[in-house]
């Protein structure tokens, strides 16, 4: 069973980059059997799909943040990355790292999520 | 964007009631060679991160309580508890997945 954890700064000043880090483990992130993703989560609010990448390297980034967003693998560690360039209190949320099985749709399962704050 | 709409915003059910959220699509998610509707269902509760309950509509995710059922097909989609339980007190979300980008629902917050 995959278990996703996601790790990286909690604050970040505006304009800056958001960087963090989503580490795999029961599965490996050069498996074909996943796309590996995020999605974030403002507090008290709804859920936006960012991204995912495939084992392959190939991305597939949201359109409304798709300037701003780098997805990456490290195989190396097992892990896979988010960066979010520019970043402005709006991008203040949770964001979850999640695995979207084979060619499906789905998420699941999800790490356990990490807050980041936007702030000076 | 498919948008996806979910009504009520939130909802009251007594224990051991009948809960029902409905998700609209602004497009059908019917995938016509195969049939099937690319439509998921989450719950999410305080402090966690969604957990996954129906796929393709109506399939629910091993692990599931059988009281969880979904419905629907094309654009109007229901989720529905059988018997309302304590624990079942939870934000629920529908998703899209039958184009990029992936979307989700508003959010329906169950309460007892």
């Amino acid at each position: 069973q995959v278990q996703l954890q996601e790790s990286g700064p909690g604050l970040v000043k505006p304009s800056e980059t958001l960087s963090l880090t989503c580490t795999v483990s029961g599965g490996s992130v050069t498996s074909g059997s996943y796309f590996w993703s995020w999605i974030r989560q403002p507090p008290g609010k709804g859920l936006e799909w960012i991204g995912y990448i495939y084992f392959t390297g190939g991305t597939n980034y949201n359109p409304s943040l798709k300037s701003r967003v780098t997805i990456s693998l490290d195989t190396s560690k097992n892990q896979f990355s988010l960066k979010l360039s520019s970043v402005t209190a709006a991008d203040t949320a949770f964001y979850y790292c999640a695995t979207l099985p084979g060619r499906t749709g789905w998420f699941d399962p999800w790490g356990q999520g990490t807050l980041v704050t936007v702030s000076s | 964007d498919i948008v996806m709409t979910q009504s009520p915003d939130s909802l009251a059910v007594s224990l051991g009631e009948r809960a029902t959220i409905n998700c609209k699509s602004s497009q059908s998610v019917l995938f016509s060679s195969n049939n099937k509707n690319y439509l998921a269902w989450y719950q999410q509760k305080p402090g966690q991160p969604p957990k996954l309950l129906i796929y393709w509509a109506s399939t629910r995710e091993s692990g599931a309580p059988h009281r969880f059922s979904g419905s629907g097909s094309g654009t109007d989609f229901t989720l529905t508890i059988s018997s309302l339980q304590a624990e079942d007190v939870a934000v629920y979300y529908c998703q899209q997945y039958y184009n990029t980008p992936y979307t989700f629902g508003q959010g329906t917050k169950l309460e007892i």
